[in-house]
């Protein structure tokens, strides 16, 4: 079956410093990989994706994910955090078909 | 403006009163889905629907009912709404169903006492 693992349930970090948030996925076929963030009291909202080609994948808002299809991992990575990327951070997996399979999610706190 | 609305945002009510939660999208999307978000366990899929009058069944579909007569609405339907359906539901929407981002709605937070 289908999973994904978000390694960290939450991560606390200062503003300015780097942050990995980390996600496995479990599959033997192909997948798509997604991350999505969600603010305080709102839906998620997409910050990159994984289809094909480059393994390096860059988002909005300073993000981005490499995709190691070795490792099964997709983990996302920032070079400096803002108190502003303070959210919840959803890595979600699809296989080509209808279902798309969500993390438990991660919980980014940026303090000053 | 692209968008999801869901309704209502917040509803609290008593076990075994039917109630139904409205999504509704502007962007003529074919594929609209429902989840639901509990602590530690992330979004889990309860129904999905591929186009009008077609709908299956996600991972966690016990309990809810569907359906989806028109493009743009794909309500939620507890028939008999138990404690364990309390919950802060999503509806999301997406041009297909793999490749394409996923636009959500703003979510309805339910509890059933």
């Amino acid at each position: 079956a289908q999973s994904v693992t978000q390694l960290d349930s939450q991560v606390p970090v200062f503003e300015e410093a780097p942050v990995e948030l980390r996600c496995n996925y479990s599959s033997s076929v192909s997948v798509y990989l997604f991350w999505y963030v969600q603010y305080p009291n709102q839906g998620l909202q997409l910050l990159l994706k994984y289809l094909s080609g480059s393994t390096l994948v860059k988002g909005i808002n300073g993000f981005e994910a490499e995709f190691n299809k070795s490792q099964t991992s997709f983990h996302l990575r920032k070079p400096s955090v803002h108190i502003s990327d303070t959210a919840e951070y959803f890595c979600a997996v699809n296989r080509g078909g209808f279902k798309t399979i969500f993390g438990a999610g991660t919980r980014l706190f940026v303090k000053a | 403006e692209a968008q999801v609305t869901q309704n209502p945002r917040y509803l609290i009510t008593v076990t075994g009163k039917k109630l139904t939660v409205t999504c509704s999208q502007n962007m003529n999307h074919e594929y609209m889905s429902w989840y639901r978000q509990d602590p530690g366990l992330g979004l889990r899929q309860i129904y999905y629907s591929m186009n009008v009058e077609v709908t299956d069944k996600g991972d966690v579909p016990e309990g809810y009912k569907v359906s989806r007569k028109e493009k743009r609405n794909f309500p939620l339907i507890l028939e008999s709404p138990s404690p364990n359906q309390t919950s802060l539901y999503f509806c999301a929407t997406s041009g297909g169903p793999s490749t394409d981002t996923q636009y959500f709605g703003p979510g309805t937070r339910l509890t059933v006492l």
